[in-house]
């Protein structure tokens, strides 16, 4: 177990539809990382933020946005979804951020299913 | 940007045998190399990392060498065990955003 909880572990819904997935990070963990996996694409990077603030974009969708709570739960926002968004959505987490890199812990992952 | 390729796709090894998976990397600045295990179902869990400033690591029966010069880094697995089937994958970073290799499909056969 990593410590990185992630909410829902499945979600099956239309296209068009919108959904949001949630995770906790690790205690004491400040940044926050998505990752999409897909069968054809393997594990890609989506966005990082540390301490509330985004820090880092990868190859995020317009369609997709995502914030991190005071708390520092995050929440990944998925609109106006197509087929090709099925995936399993994994969150990982960090203590720094930056400056070194650090060791990124994931949870256990959202599979997404569009139908 | 850092591009990570990973050999071979798939790995089928007799159990108590060695298994080995290569990784290069593009960019030359990357200086942390982790590797993590997926078992069907679950998220990437590390199993072990190495930094620039080191050429080796070892934890029990897994091992991580890297080359700077040649820009690729290598798992080495001895004395498999059935347990050690899943889909290893390497990253590589020279900050926060690591790219990840497509992955190894290990197989360990009793």
């Amino acid at each position: 177990d990593s410590g990185v909880t992630q909410t829902p572990k499945h979600l099956i819904t239309a296209t068009g539809q919108r959904v949001t997935l949630r995770c906790s990070p690790r205690s004491g963990d400040l940044s926050v990382y998505w990752y999409q996996q897909s069968l054809d694409q393997g594990l890609q990077f989506l966005i990082q933020y540390y301490n509330g603030e985004e820090r880092a974009k990868g190859n995020i969708l317009e369609r997709f946005s995502a914030q991190q709570f005071p708390d520092l739960h995050s929440e990944l926002n998925l609109s106006s979804l197509e087929l090709g968004d099925s995936a399993l959505y994994f969150c990982a987490s960090s203590a720094r951020s930056g400056k070194s890199t650090d060791t990124q812990y994931f949870g256990p992952g959202t599979r997404l299913t569009v139908l | 940007g850092e591009n990570v390729e990973q050999h071979p796709s798939t790995l089928s090894v007799q159990e108590g045998d060695s298994a080995v998976i290569k990784c290069t990397y593009s960019d030359s600045a990357s200086n942390y190399f982790p590797w993590y295990k997926q078992e069907l179902g679950k998220g990437p869990q590390l199993i072990i990392d190495i930094r620039s400033n080191v050429g080796e690591k070892k934890d029990q029966r897994i091992a991580v060498t890297l080359n700077k010069t040649a820009k690729h880094f290598s798992l080495h697995i001895t004395e498999t065990q059935p347990e050690d089937s899943a889909v290893y994958f390497c990253a590589a970073s020279r900050g926060q955003n690591f790219v990840f290799g497509p992955g190894t499909r290990l197989s360990v056969l009793p």
